[in-house]
């Protein structure tokens, strides 16, 4: 299965401390996409790098990508309640004629204020 | 701007009743289409995607249908309904061709009684 694994399945944090949240796939990608999932509501696009590039950042948000490794991780820095979600990451399979997402399982993300 | 819209927000239904689920598209054109599952707790699980008016390609073998009458409404269908067709059901669109993200609806919850 191409399917992403995040790791860990739940993380919980304070308020201003760092949140790491990492993914593995198992084949080659042509991109590999973070979204964030409020309880309840429909996912919302985060960050997406493609598979040359190593490093993106938008705002508190900071995301590597090693191909090599097949793996990803996203980072959000200064944590706020407001960022507590789940988030998912999704790759897009290099070798398929359709351009198909596949989720994995996410990881719920608790920040205490 | 391009907005999506999903109906009903929620759904009871009992065991062997149909199902409709409606999502349309609006502000783009000629949209790649999507129908994802999520059970509970669980990552998405891509059902159907389109690329086109009644071009469906099904992802999962199932109880479910899926059409796509006019460019930018998909419809997720079932003659009869099943208890393990409960869940949260996310259509997503994004642009035509072999890159971008999706943007999602904000869901129908189904149960299944």
């Amino acid at each position: 299965s191409q399917q992403g694994e995040e790791d860990p399945q739940a993380l919980s944090i304070q308020e201003g401390e760092n949140a790491t949240m990492n993914c593995s796939y198992k084949t080659s990608i042509n991109n590999l996409q973070w979204y964030r999932q409020n309880s309840g509501r429909g996912l919302v696009h985060l960050i997406l790098i493609r598979s040359n590039e190593r490093e993106k950042h938008s705002g508190r948000l900071r995301v590597t990508l090693d191909t090599s490794k097949k793996s990803s991780s996203l980072l959000i820095t200064a944590s706020r309640a407001a960022d507590t979600a789940s988030y998912f990451c999704a790759t897009v399979f290099s070798g398929g004629s359709n351009y198909k997402l596949t989720f994995g399982k996410g990881t719920l993300l608790t920040v205490n204020p | 701007s391009q907005t999506i819209h999903q109906w009903p927000a929620t759904l009871v239904q009992p065991v062997g009743s149909p199902l409709s689920l409606e999502c349309t598209v609006e502000g783009t054109s000629n949209p790649n289409l999507y129908w994802y599952r999520q059970a509970a707790g669980r990552g998405l699980q891509l059902l159907f995607y389109s690329v086109g008016i009644g071009q469906i390609s099904s992802e999962v073998p199932q109880n479910l249908s899926a059409s796509r009458p006019q460019d930018r409404q998909f419809i997720l269908s079932s003659k009869k309904l099943l208890l393990s067709d409960s869940g949260f059901y996310l259509c997503a669109w994004k642009t035509s061709g072999n890159t971008g993200e999706l943007f999602f609806g904000e869901g129908s919850r189904l149960t299944v009684l």
